[in-house]
């Protein structure tokens, strides 16, 4: 895998609905894993920072893994709310801070 | 803290004419990006600087894109000639140094007609 690569490239669940996103990216020369949420007019907002194979990171109902072995980032949503309908990015970093970013999971939860 | 500041947020020109966005980083950050976000390619890093200095530049489109740093608490993106495909959103990030996390201003919305 020579990019950061998403997918799904946009899911619509219902409100309680549990949800995940995966995301594969370049595992040699890794330096961390970044997860950003991105609502509409806004700017991307940091949610995890992963550096170490086998990191798990949670905020709220929100979490996310790390293979970097593999090179694959699992982002999970528990009960998804319609506020959490946003653009997710993950994207891989070098060691001088440059990111590479996916094209993003477009979540749109129903009520 | 304010967090990054960006300038214009929205801005509309005709091709052809010079286009200057701005940014402030957060205060004490050493790192600095230019972003440019297209339906097409998604968030690409077009420039970053450490310290003020340049350090890569190689997702700048071509000559008629170029980025300066003055000082610690200013960057300009620049395009002259702008054209109507570089209509975008152009974000600017900062970071400190030994920190992952990259903080994003609101980013400027330019539209080339």
């Amino acid at each position: 895998i020579l990019n950061v690569e998403q997918s799904p490239q946009s899911l619509h669940v219902q409100e309680g609905d549990s949800t995940n996103f995966t995301c594969s990216f370049p595992s040699s020369n890794f330096y961390a894993l970044h997860w950003y949420r991105w609502e509409t007019a806004k700017s991307p907002e940091a949610l995890f920072v992963m550096t170490l194979n086998g990191d798990e990171k949670k905020k709220g109902r929100i979490s996310a893994t790390l293979n970097t072995k593999e090179g694959y980032s699992y982002l999970y949503i528990k009960g998804s709310q319609p506020e959490d309908s946003a653009t997710y990015l993950c994207a891989s970093s070098s060691n001088t801070g440059k990111l590479i970013f996916g094209q993003g999971t477009t979540l749109q939860v129903k009520p | 803290d304010a967090g990054v500041i960006q300038s214009p947020r929205h801005e509309v020109t005709e091709m052809g004419q010079e286009v200057t966005l701005r940014c402030k980083p957060i205060s004490g950050h050493d790192y600095l990006f230019w972003y440019r976000q297209t339906m097409m390619r998604g968030l690409e890093l077009l420039i970053y600087f450490n310290n003020n200095v340049p350090i890569d530049d190689s997702g700048m489109p071509e000559d008629r894109f170029s980025a300066k740093m003055p000082n610690a608490s200013f960057s300009t993106l620049k395009i002259q000639p702008s054209e109507p495909r570089d209509s975008a959103v152009y974000f600017c990030a900062s970071k400190q140094g030994g920190w992952h996390e990259q903080y994003f201003g609101p980013g400027t919305r330019l539209t080339v007609t």
